[in-house]
């Protein structure tokens, strides 16, 4: 199993240009979840997802942010226009249906917008 | 409600002594509870999990935790640090009635002398 696909795992990018970061669960899991990590913040949660359907976008920061599950192997976060505060690292996961199953991680996508 | 409180944000050791993670949580119902370690620039990976059966659970590398409902505690140990258990560890609470939502606590960074 190749686990969870995160790409691209690093992106530079210039404040006001739009990112797409890209997700690919397990095969089997029904659930997904986006998670951003910076020094100042520790581990925040942006947005999960179940069978495909949004579940609590709470974490969202702001308007700019965006995600979106189309099917149930890709998943794609979207950043638009970016800011130099947006840089992070973007993690995303899944999870099986089972109840108290663990999140399975993938490596993350370093962000840095300039 | 469910929430994580590790008690320590550094923790340092010297190379062949015990290790101590401190973590307290809070939950509605019984928890399906986490240790995750992150090594730098890494994504993170399950060293250990509790989900109602044995009280001492025993994770990878060494590592090990025991839940102790009394005292709403789950600390994660090692009877001997090795310089590469350097990282940062996470102790988390899972909501099983939320499609497996994590509670994250705020992290211990470990640091191994030699």
């Amino acid at each position: 199993d190749a686990g969870v696909i995160q790409s691209p795992r690093h992106e530079v990018t210039e404040m006001g240009q739009e990112v797409t970061l890209r997700c690919k669960p397990i095969s089997g899991h029904n659930s997904l979840f986006w998670y951003r990590q910076t020094m100042m913040r520790g581990l925040e949660l942006l947005i999960y997802f179940n069978n495909n359907v949004p579940i609590d976008d709470s974490g969202m920061p702001e308007d700019r942010f965006s995600a979106k599950m189309p099917n149930a192997s890709f998943s794609t976060l979207k950043i638009q226009p970016s800011e130099p505060r947006d840089s992070a690292v973007y993690f995303c996961a899944s999870s099986p249906r089972s109840v108290g199953n663990e999140q399975f991680f993938g490596p993350g996508t370093r962000l840095t917008v300039l | 409600a469910q929430s994580v409180t590790q008690l320590d944000s550094h923790v340092s050791v010297s190379e062949g002594t015990p290790v101590l993670l401190r973590c307290n949580y809070s939950s509605s119902y019984s928890p399906s509870l986490f240790w995750y370690v992150q090594h730098p620039n890494k994504g993170l990976q399950l060293l250990l999990k509790y989900t109602s059966a044995a009280t001492l659970v025993k994770g990878i590398n060494g590592f090990e935790a025991e839940f102790k409902k009394s005292e709403t505690s789950f600390h994660l140990t090692k009877p001997s640090a090795h310089m590469s258990d350097a990282a940062e560890y996470f102790c988390v609470v899972s909501d099983m009635n939320n499609f497996n939502k994590f509670y994250f606590g705020s992290g211990t960074k470990l640091n191994v002398k030699p």
